[in-house]
């Protein structure tokens, strides 16, 4: 059963970057062909997608934070992660890394982390 | 303002059915692509519910049934039961600016 756990500073101060970390158990981060991505949830609101990786490093973003966003890849670690740079208010959010499946038409996310809270304040 | 429009709450008594819509475009689910929904208990992580417009993760009972037409996807609960009180949440892709990954606002169900 595969597992996913986010770590990183729940509070990150204005301007700054926020830097997220995934990490996969109960299964190898290179083993068959999964995309992984993040997701947040600003707090009462919906699901916003992120970004995704793919183990050879190829990234796709969300265009609305395409400029600040970079998500990579740790195979070694089993890891990926996540950093937002020049982060506000409105970034303040629940971050869920999740792993992606690949259809014929389209991506869906069966396995995700219990969610990290990140508040952004000074 | 979501790239997928769903009704922001829906309700039923128990033992009835609801059904939740997934309006996108010709962009989005009109374009061919699949649509998937999550449940979500408050202060937890989504969980999916139906993938591939139709197909139920192992586990998820099959009081549980998606659909998909045109521009649009539904979500059908059956039987309805208190339990099935979370908020529900559609996702597919969009074509624009190389593809990405779209949600609906949500939907809270509320069980009478």
């Amino acid at each position: 059963q595969v597992q996913l756990q986010e770590s990183g500073p729940g509070l990150v101060m204005p301007s700054q970057t926020l830097s997220l970390t995934c990490t996969v158990s109960g299964g190898s981060i290179t083993s068959g062909s999964y995309y992984w991505t993040w997701i947040r949830q600003p707090a009462g609101k919906g699901l916003e997608w992120i970004g995704r990786i793919y183990t050879s490093g190829s990234t796709n973003y969300n265009p609305s934070l395409k400029r600040r966003v970079t998500i990579s890849v740790d195979t070694s670690k089993n890891q990926f992660s996540l950093k937002l740079t020049s982060v506000t208010a409105a970034d303040s959010a629940v971050y869920y890394c999740a792993r992606v499946i690949v259809t014929t038409w389209g991506y869906y996310f069966d396995y995700w982390g219990r969610g990290t809270l990140v508040t952004v304040s000074s | 303002q979501s790239v997928l429009t769903q009704p922001p709450s829906v309700s039923g008594a128990p033992g009835q059915r609801i059904t939740i819509s997934c309006t996108g475009s010709n962009s989005n689910i009109g374009a061919g692509y699949d649509v998937h929904w999550y449940q979500q208990f408050p202060g937890t992580a989504p969980k999916l519910l139906i993938y591939v417009n139709t197909n139920r993760p192992s586990g998820v009972p099959d009081r549980f049934s998606g659909s998909k037409s045109g521009t649009s996807a539904s979500l059908a609960i059956t039987g309805l039961r208190a339990e099935d009180e979370a908020d529900y949440y559609c996702q597919s892709s969009d074509t624009r600016l190389s593809g990405f990954e779209v949600f609906g606002g949500g939907t809270k169900l509320t069980v009478l």
